[in-house]
């Protein structure tokens, strides 16, 4: 079966400019995460869907990012007025429960790698 | 609050030799912990996990991790290391406590390099 599909792979853009990225979970994964990886810096949680819930945006570094999950599926990830700090692998994760009881692993995709020159 | 530290930025074993990576974990109630590994240009792909249990866990690949409650350590080993085990590994922690964090918190990856 499919798994996570990240778009796009490779995005290249100027300081200021808008980017969007796209997760398509796997069918029937109601969990759904965002981290950035940056060169040396592990992975940074930035925002966690779970069904119908209200996102936990807690990991968000700033107000120039912001994340929506249409239909408890395909998730975009908004970064307004980019910065060369915001260049990273963004990698999007889905699980098929967020809940206490959910002791599963994340199932990751290739990630969307950004360059803000 | 939860934590992990992979206090290595980099392993080097010879092949055919016996590797450790080692990992370190803070959480206030049970850990649930995990390891991935990641390929270059790819994203991250599950090898393990520790709930509850035998401390000894098995994964995918021959890798094998010990979860040590005392020392709060989860340490992946393989007894005989491929070059083709080149890659990024990451551990990750959840608190399974009744407070605790749906959303896993990952170390900053060890960089492990086996030499032909």
């Amino acid at each position: 079966g499919a798994g996570v599909s990240q778009s796009p792979s490779n995005k290249v853009t100027e300081k200021g400019k808008d980017v969007e990225l796209r997760c398509d979970p796997i069918s029937g994964h109601t969990a759904l995460y965002w981290y950035r990886q940056s060169l040396g810096q592990g992975l940074e949680f930035l925002i966690y869907f779970q069904g119908n819930s209200a996102p936990d945006k807690s990991g968000l570094p700033s107000d120039r990012f912001s994340a929506e999950r249409t239909g408890g599926s395909v998730s975009t990830l908004t970064i307004q007025r980019t910065q060369q700090e915001d260049s990273a692998v963004y990698l999007c994760a889905s699980s098929p429960r967020g809940s206490q009881t959910n002791t599963g692993e994340l199932f990751f995709g290739e990630g969307s790698r950004l360059t803000v020159l | 609050a939860q934590s992990v530290a992979q206090p290595e930025d980099q392993v080097n074993v010879a092949e055919g030799n016996p590797l450790t990576v080692k990992c370190t974990y803070s959480v206030s109630g049970n850990p649930y912990l995990f390891w991935y590994v990641q390929y270059p240009n790819r994203g991250l792909q599950f090898l393990l996990k520790y709930i509850t249990g035998d401390n000894l866990v098995k994964g995918s690949y021959g890798f094998e991790a010990e979860f040590n409650k005392s020392q709060t350590s989860f340490h992946l080993k393989k007894p005989s290391a491929l070059v083709s085990d080149s890659a990024l590994y990451f551990c990750a922690v959840r608190d399974e406590s009744s407070g605790g964090s749906y959303i896993p918190t990952f170390g900053r990856g060890t960089s492990l390099i086996v030499h032909p």
